[in-house]
């Protein structure tokens, strides 16, 4: 089945830019998905990307989606303190359109000031 | 709007007791969806419901069962917690279709 996979830690200075990878083996998801959860708290999405689209930038956050390497990432700009939060990336492991979700792991994101 | 609401935040159990998760959505969904999170493995989906009167099982279901009470609310029962179901089980809805799911704030389950 589909497998998706996010390195477990990243940790950054205030004010440079953090880089989130995620990689898939299979993946016939219509968006694929950023979700942030804070802590004790609920995820919360973030930004999605069309599966048929490259790019998409959203103020701070570009998601760059390279399907021939099955290899999505998520870029944020001047990342702040209020960043530092656990990134999961989710897509749908087929193409049955019931919304379930597989996630990754979830990448901790530490903002040293 | 609520959103997506879950009780209880906390619970306790010992090995053997049973016990039901409530969670109920006030955005008129037609999909809702329970998941556990576990260190290091992301959220794995227990249970979805595609519309009120269908369930269908996820990725981990045994030791769970769930009601589609009606649109709004979705429950999850433990028959016979045992240790392994210690865990964060987070409720979720979306419109359905691949739309965007909504969380709620998670329940913290500790079964000794």
């Amino acid at each position: 089945g589909e497998d998706v996979e996010q390195s477990l830690f990243l940790s950054v200075r205030e004010g440079d830019s953090s880089v989130i990878n995620c990689t898939y083996t299979d993946s016939s998801s219509t968006y694929l998905y950023w979700y942030k959860q804070e802590p004790g708290a609920g995820l919360q999405l973030l930004t999605y990307i069309f599966s048929n689209m490259d790019m998409k930038q959203d103020q701070r956050l570009t998601v760059l989606l390279n399907k021939k390497d099955k290899h999505l990432s998520l870029r944020i700009a001047d990342t702040q303190t209020g960043d530092s939060a656990i990134y999961f990336c989710a897509m749908e492991p087929d193409s049955s359109n019931t919304g379930k979700l597989i996630f990754g792991q979830g990448t901790t994101l530490q903002v040293k000031p | 709007n609520a959103g997506v609401t879950q009780t209880p935040k906390f619970q306790v159990l010992k090995t053997g007791q049973s016990m039901t998760l409530q969670c109920a959505q006030d955005m008129n969904h037609n999909s809702m969806y329970w998941y556990r999170q576990d260190p290091g493995m992301g959220l794995r989906l227990i249970y979805y419901s595609a519309s009120e009167g269908t369930t269908d099982k996820g990725e981990v279901p045994n030791g769970y069962n769930v009601s589609r009470l009606n649109k709004r609310e979705f429950s999850l029962r433990l028959e016979s917690a045992a240790p392994s179901q210690t865990s964060v089980y987070f409720c979720a809805s979306s419109p359905g279709g691949g739309e965007t799911q909504y969380f709620g704030p998670g329940t913290r389950l500790l079964v000794l």
